[in-house]
C-alpha cells in the first residue's frame, strides 16, 4: 500500500541552525500539508500546498517557515533559524481529493530536538 | 473560537469489553468530521469520515455517530483488542469543502490490558 514517508526520523540541531525536514507523499495525490505536535499536545495545523503554492497557513507558520515541492516527488519544511521552542514531531499529510473524502495521509512524522 | 474537545482524556479497559470516547466541537463552517488513530511514535490513521448528513458509520468494530444539531460525536469500540492500544483524536474539517483546515482534538489515550 502507498505511503507518506519521512526522512529524518529524528533530527537534532542547535539553535538558530536551519533544518530541511523532508516528505514524499503518495505519488497521485495533489494536496500537501505539514503538522506539527508538541510533546503531550494536540496535532495543529501548519500549512497546505497546491498547485505549486501555499493554500492555507497558520498563525504558526511565519516567516521562519517555509515549503517547497522542488522536484516531482518531494516536498520539503525550512525552519530558517530554528528555536528551542521548535522542538516537536512534524507530521507530513498528502491527499487526492475526491469529492466525499479527501482523506489525507500522514507519514510516520520526524521528530525534532532544538537544544 | 474553532474547538474540538475529547472526554476522556485517558482510559484503561480490559481486553473484550466495549468503550465510547466523545468529542464535542465548535467549528464552524463544519465540512465534515473524522476520527483517528494514532500510535505511538506513529503518524494519524484514519478510521471514519462523517458528513454534515450522516449520523452512524461503522468501520469494523469502530462505530461513530455524529448529531450536528449538538455538535458531538462518539466513537464506539467494540470487543477491544490489545491493538487499540492508542491516542483516538477527533478531527473537524472546518471550511466550504473537504480541502479545509483540519482542526484537531488533543485526543483520547485508550489502554487496553489483558
Amino acid at each position: 500500500e502507498p505511503e507518506v514517508t519521512q526522512t529524518p526520523s529524528h533530527q537534532v540541531t542547535q539553535m538558530g541552525q536551519e533544518v530541511i525536514l523532508r516528505c514524499v507523499p503518495i505519488s497521485n495525490h495533489l494536496y500537501f500539508y505539514w503538522y506539527r505536535q508538541i510533546l503531550g499536545q494536540k496535532v495543529e495545523f501548519l500549512v497546505s500546498f497546491y498547485n505549486n503554492e501555499i493554500s492555507e497557513k497558520s498563525e504558526i507558520f511565519d516567516d521562519q517557515f517555509s515549503v517547497e515541492r522542488p522536484d516531482g516527488s518531494n516536498f520539503t519544511l525550512k525552519i530558517r533559524s530554528t528555536k528551542l521552542e521548535d522542538s516537536a514531531m512534524y507530521f507530513c499529510a498528502s491527499s487526492y481529493p475526491d469529492r466525499a473524502k479527501n482523506i489525507q495521509y500522514f507519514g510516520a512524522g520526524t521528530r525534532l530536538s532544538v537544544l | 473560537k474553532n474547538q474540538v474537545e475529547q472526554s476522556p482524556q485517558s482510559l484503561i479497559i480490559l481486553e473484550g469489553k466495549n468503550c465510547t470516547l466523545q468529542c464535542n466541537y465548535t467549528v464552524s463552517p463544519f465540512s465534515n468530521l473524522r476520527w483517528y488513530k494514532q500510535d505511538t511514535g506513529r503518524g494519524p490513521v484514519s478510521l471514519t469520515i462523517m458528513t454534515f448528513s450522516e449520523n452512524t458509520k461503522s468501520n469494523g468494530r469502530y462505530t461513530a455517530t455524529l448529531d450536528a444539531d449538538t455538535k458531538q460525536s462518539s466513537l464506539h469500540i467494540t470487543a477491544s483488542q490489545l491493538s487499540d492500544s492508542a491516542s483516538y483524536i477527533c478531527v473537524v474539517i472546518k471550511g466550504s469543502s473537504n480541502t479545509g483546515k483540519l482542526i484537531f482534538g488533543q485526543g483520547t489515550t485508550l489502554q487496553v490490558k489483558p
